[in-house]
């Protein structure tokens, strides 16, 4: 069975600095990975996802990830943080197949401060 | 234009009653899902319809029960509600292609059970 670790549940950084937000899976086959972001009292969004191919992928607002296969690591970074970053980023790993059975991590709260 | 629309947005009701949340998708979808959210954010699938047809149903009591009248709509039934129902529950909508699709989330449906 596929799962996602995701380290810290919260993470504050100031505004200007860089975002680290870590991931792990675990999947027995090549994964599909995936990273939402849920402002608050909002559904989810697609960050962005890793499926095949450059291993460096590039999302929406400024943030990117690298799949690590070595390291079964899937980080999310972004440079240089904004306000509006502050949300709930979720990691998730899909099981190749008809449809996607996203399995997600317990997510990680981003608080951005001046 | 909402591309997945959930009605209500908040559900506050007894024990032992029953109720709907009605999803609807106007972005031409094949499959939609039911995720629960439950109080600390983790999020975990329920259902999936892929054109009508179920084809995901994790260990979900049978309290619970899906049905889609058409490929836009994916509606779930809750009978005789108990209090560990109490979630935000999310509706998505994706084209599945082999497991790499972007799931597209509704705004959720606030249910607590009282």
């Amino acid at each position: 069975a596929q799962s996602v670790t995701q380290l810290g549940s919260h993470v504050s950084v100031s505004e200007g600095a860089l975002v680290l937000l870590r991931c792990n899976y675990s999947s027995s086959v090549p994964p599909y990975l995936f990273w939402y972001v849920q402002y608050p009292n909002q559904g989810l969004q697609l960050l962005l996802k890793y499926t095949t191919g450059a291993t460096l992928v590039k999302g929406i607002n400024g943030f990117e990830a690298e799949f690590k296969k070595s390291e079964t690591s899937f980080h999310l970074t972004k440079p240089s943080a904004h306000m509006s970053d502050a949300a709930e980023y979720f990691c998730a790993v899909s099981e190749h197949g008809t449809a996607s059975k996203l399995t997600f991590g317990t997510g990680t709260r981003l608080q951005v401060t001046l | 234009d909402t591309a997945v629309s959930q009605t209500p947005k908040y559900l506050v009701t007894q024990m032992g009653n029953d109720k709907s949340i009605k999803c609807e998708q106007n972005l031409g979808h094949d499959t939609m899902y039911w995720y629960k959210q439950d109080s600390k954010k983790f999020l975990k699938i329920m259902f999936s319809y892929n054109n009508k047809e179920l084809i995901i149903n994790e260990t979900v009591p049978n309290r619970f029960s899906p049905k889609s009248p058409d490929k836009a709509h994916l509606n779930l039934h809750i009978n005789s509600l108990e209090l560990g129902d109490s979630a935000v529950y999310f509706c998505a909508s994706s084209r599945p292609s082999g497991g790499t699709d972007t799931q597209y989330f509704g705004p959720g449906t606030r249910l607590t059970v009282l």
